[in-house]
């Protein structure tokens, strides 16, 4: 079966510091990949997705970038961060072709102080 | 364009009642639809999906959703609340086929379960 693992499950950063969040797939291949932001009391927006290694698309212009090295592994990061950068982060991952649902991973609660 | 309205932001059932969550959806044609559920600080997990098969859907847990195109509803029900339902449901439509299948989400329903 298919498992979606993020880390660091929290993480606190100070304002100006670097990121770098993980995301790996296992028990399939060629997926889809995304990553969103939940803001407290709030939905899920949509940040970046790929399609494939190498390929990113940016759904809102933020701080943030994305890459994908390797065909299940997904990197959220950030050069310096910002104080509006805090929030729950979620990567989610679906198979291709038609209406595939997408399981998403445990999250990563990022508070920047 | 596609979006969905949550109807209620809070809903308060109490244990062994019957939950109703309502989701409406807009979209210009045939939709994908989904239910996810959020318990705190985890991710979503996907309750059940409609995909224009049977109009009845049944989830996982004893949810079940009823897809109504002259009502463009898909409400969420469950006849029977028990206490690890409490949590946050968020109704989704698929913006698109194809390649990606990126989704919009409501705004989510915070569900309390009484004892």
């Amino acid at each position: 079966s298919q498992t979606i693992h993020q880390w660091p499950a929290t993480l606190v950063q100070p304002v100006g510091s670097p990121l770098s969040l993980e995301c790996t797939v296992e028990g399939t291949s060629n997926p889809n990949l995304y990553w969103y932001r939940q803001a407290a009391g709030r939905g899920l927006q949509l940040l970046f997705y790929s399609v494939g290694i190498g390929q990113i698309s940016s759904e809102v212009p933020q701080n943030l970038s994305a890459s994908r090295p390797q065909d299940r592994q997904f990197i959220l990061s950030s050069k310096k961060l910002l104080l509006s950068d805090s929030g729950f982060y979620l990567c989610a991952w679906n198979a291709k072709g038609g209406y595939q649902p997408q399981h998403f991973g445990d999250g990563t609660r990022l508070s920047i102080l | 364009a596609q979006s969905v309205t949550q109807l209620d932001s809070h809903v308060s059932v109490s244990e062994g009642t019957p939950v109703l969550l309502r989701c409406n959806y807009s979209s210009s044609y045939s939709p994908s639809l989904f239910w996810y559920v959020q318990h705190p600080n985890k991710g979503l997990q996907l309750l059940l999906k409609y995909t224009s098969a049977a109009t009845l859907v049944k989830g996982i847990n004893g949810f079940e959703a009823e897809f109504k195109k002259s009502e463009t509803s898909f409400h969420l029900t469950k006849p029977s609340a028990h206490m690890s339902d409490a949590a946050e449901y968020f109704c989704v439509v698929s913006r698109n086929g194809g390649a990606t299948n990126k989704l919009i989400f409501g705004t989510g329903t915070l569900l309390a379960v009484q004892p």
